[in-house]
């Protein structure tokens, strides 16, 4: 079955824009989570849905919000775009309610602010 | 959130040896995670541990999950080239719907 798919892969911004990001879960899964990802610091946890509710909200500042939609795909915006915002953003579904950790990454989409 | 401290944070090993890394948690944790991520790709779930004391293999790799459940070792054992890559621990308590990292031990294979 089709994994999760990131879209776009790569994009370039400049300070002060916005910017969506997309994330399709693979087939059946209703639990969708972003993650970022910078050089040492591994990765930080942005939100987490099920069924179109936000059930946790890492500590990232209002400019970083997300949402679901009824057939699980997940998007994510993020307003005035700074420098430090660059990072990859990887989405991770996952088929059950409980979140026991058997999540599976898409390849992530590639933000570089300048 | 939780820190995870995860060491080394790199290593250079030799192809054939065993290697080890570790993660420790200031908080325990009900799951404890083993990903693999390659470069230009996600990571994913090498070894998942659900109970204290619990050690699970899969091909080389072989995990723990520390008894009182705020730590957990990864172990690879006769490395290939293709060990390469960014492992990562990661806890989880099922009650926060989200997955706390490590910071990632990078391994370079020298063949």
């Amino acid at each position: 079955k089709a994994g999760v798919t990131q879209t776009p892969r790569y994009l370039i911004k400049t300070r002060g824009q916005q910017v969506t990001l997309s994330c399709s879960p693979i087939s059946g899964h209703r639990s969708v989570s972003w993650y970022q990802q910078t050089p040492g610091q591994g990765l930080q946890f942005l939100f987490e849905y099920f069924s179109e509710t936000q059930r946790n909200k890492g500590n990232f500042p209002g400019r970083f919000s997300g949402r679901q939609f009824s057939n699980s795909r997940s998007e994510m915006n993020v307003s005035t775009l700074e420098l430090g915002d660059s990072a990859l953003y990887l989405c991770a579904s996952s088929s059950g309610q409980l979140l026991t950790g058997e999540l599976f990454f898409g390849e992530g989409s590639r933000l570089t602010v300048l | 959130g939780q820190q995870l401290n995860q060491s080394p944070q790199s290593m250079f090993i030799q192809e054939g040896e065993d290697v080890s890394m570790n993660c420790t948690s200031s908080s325990i944790f009900n799951t404890w995670l083993w990903y693999k991520q390659d470069p230009g790709e996600g990571p994913v779930l090498l070894i998942a541990l659900y109970k204290a004391g619990e050690l699970t293999s899969n091909g080389r790799l072989t995990a723990q999950f520390g008894i009182t459940r705020k730590d957990s070792f990864l172990n690879i054992s006769a490395s290939i080239p293709s060990d390469v890559g960014i492992y990562f621990c990661a806890g989880a308590d099922n009650n926060d719907y989200k997955l706390s990292f490590g910071a990632g031990t990078t391994v370079t294979v020298r063949a």
